[in-house]
């Protein structure tokens, strides 16, 4: 079975600039979610899914951050005019909603924002 | 405010001691406690979970304590080896899906 799939794993940009990631869950699982960890911290949930449906987003910085799964399946977590407090860590992660209750991540993408 | 508190932020044991890792949180109503182990460049891994309902929970080499009345809860890690080096994260959910993670603790195990 494929685990959680994110890309890309780096991502260097200046301030101002924008930029995606990507997240690939693992195939069936029904709630997908985003984390920012910033460098020695524990993962901090941004926003989680069930199915194509947004259930929370009230961590998402509104005006800068945002984040879709039109399917389901894949989702892309974007920021706008990135700003150097953003260098973290951002994971995706996912979970089969009638299983455990484990959440399983991915590799995450390293953002640094000079 | 830190609703899920770890402590020591790092640790060093040797081959073979017992590592324990402590966990502290403020929510009366988390109910779910997942242990995650992270290694450098890769996501967490859930390592072990206990619920409310348990004060004892044990799976190889790893038990954790929980104790409802203290809001307190460990991580004993039996026969510590050199491979058991990473960063664990305590968190605490009260509906398995908003889990909120405490800061960790890095331990380092010496062969």
């Amino acid at each position: 079975e494929a685990g959680v799939t994110q890309s890309p794993r780096y991502a260097v940009l200046q301030e101002g600039q924008a930029v995606s990631f990507w997240c690939d869950p693992i195939s069936g699982h029904d709630t997908l979610y985003w984390y920012q960890q910033p460098r020695d911290q524990g993962p901090q949930l941004l926003v989680y899914f069930r199915d194509e449906a947004v259930i929370d987003n009230s961590q998402l910085p509104s005006d800068r951050f945002s984040a879709v799964r039109p399917k389901g399946t894949n989702s892309t977590l974007k920021i706008q005019s990135a700003k150097q407090g953003d260098t973290a860590t951002y994971l995706c992660a996912s979970s089969f909603l009638g299983s455990s209750y484990e959440q399983y991540f991915g590799p995450g993408t390293r953002l640094t924002v000079l | 405010q830190q609703q899920v508190r770890q402590s020591p932020q790092s640790l060093t044991v040797w081959e073979g001691e017992t590592a324990i890792l402590n966990c502290s949180y403020e929510n009366s109503a988390f109910d779910y406690f997942p242990w995650y182990q992270q290694f450098p460049g890769e996501g967490p891994a859930l390592l072990i979970s206990i619920l409310s309902v348990s004060n004892k929970k044990e799976d190889g080499r790893f038990t954790i304590f929980f104790n409802k009345r203290e809001k307190k809860l460990s991580l004993h890690i039996a026969d510590s080896q050199p491979g058991d080096s990473a960063t664990y994260f305590c968190a605490a959910s009260d509906d398995a899906y908003k889990v909120i993670f405490g800061k960790g603790t890095h331990l380092h195990v010496l062969p």
